[in-house]
């Protein structure tokens, strides 16, 4: 399973954009690239998922450059209401296989 | 409505006692999951399943037991082996296909009496 790393926590204003970057070295040729978002006491909610080059939703952007190591979330004009913990995976979404979770980024989003 | 739920929200255990986290999913997804979270970590596997009546043990399968009898339904046992179970714990499920993402319980917070 391809490992990842991404800072521990960051700080953002209100109103700003953020970008999260994850490294992900070892990441295979079927290997999807997905972002989930966790609040205290809740569990994980998926935000974005994508394979290569850009990807956006209506709450987020995914970039993926062409090497495939690593990918930036990016969160428009955060809220206090985005303050929660990311989390980066890469794994073979197509099967069963289990996926790692690390141990997140805190974002911190300050009035 | 569907989605995955899990009970009960919070559950003590004395010393020695054997608990079961319930999970139930209606969305007639294949794989189920179960990862502990300890305070200001990430999740950690504990086990996981493809299908009914076969399961794998994840990265801390030590202490644990589960059972999948059927599709919906996939419990977790903390058994008293576990020295330490206090935790968060969170059932999620899964279907197969490509991109198919994880879905997730609200949780279970298991203290120690």
């Amino acid at each position: 399973l391809a490992k990842t790393t991404q800072p521990i926590s960051m700080d953002s204003y209100e109103g700003q954009e953020v970008n999260i970057t994850c490294s992900h070295n070892n990441i295979a040729t079927n290997d999807y690239i997905t972002w989930y978002q966790q609040f205290p006491s809740q569990g994980p909610r998926f935000i974005i998922q994508g394979y290569k080059t850009k990807v956006t939703n209506e709450v987020a952007s995914l970039f993926i450059p062409a090497d495939r190591k690593s990918s930036t979330l990016s969160l428009p004009r955060v809220s206090l209401s985005d303050t929660a913990v990311y989390y980066c995976l890469v794994g073979d979404s197509g099967g069963y296989q289990k996926v790692t979770f690390g141990t997140g980024t805190k974002l911190q989003v300050i009035p | 409505d569907g989605g995955i739920t899990q009970s009960p929200k919070y559950l003590f255990r004395k010393e020695g006692q054997n608990v079961t986290l319930s999970c139930e999913q209606n969305l007639n997804h294949d794989a189920m999951y179960w990862y502990r979270q300890d305070p200001g970590q990430g999740l950690r596997l504990i086990y996981y399943s493809q299908i009914v009546n076969d399961f794998q043990k994840g990265d801390i399968a030590e202490g644990y037991s589960v059972s999948r009898e059927k599709k919906e339904s996939f419990p977790l046992t903390v058994t008293s082996a576990q020295k330490n179970p206090t935790a968060f714990y969170l059932c999620a499920s899964k279907r197969t296909g490509i991109q198919e993402t994880q879905y997730f319980g609200p949780g279970t917070r298991l203290l120690v009496l």
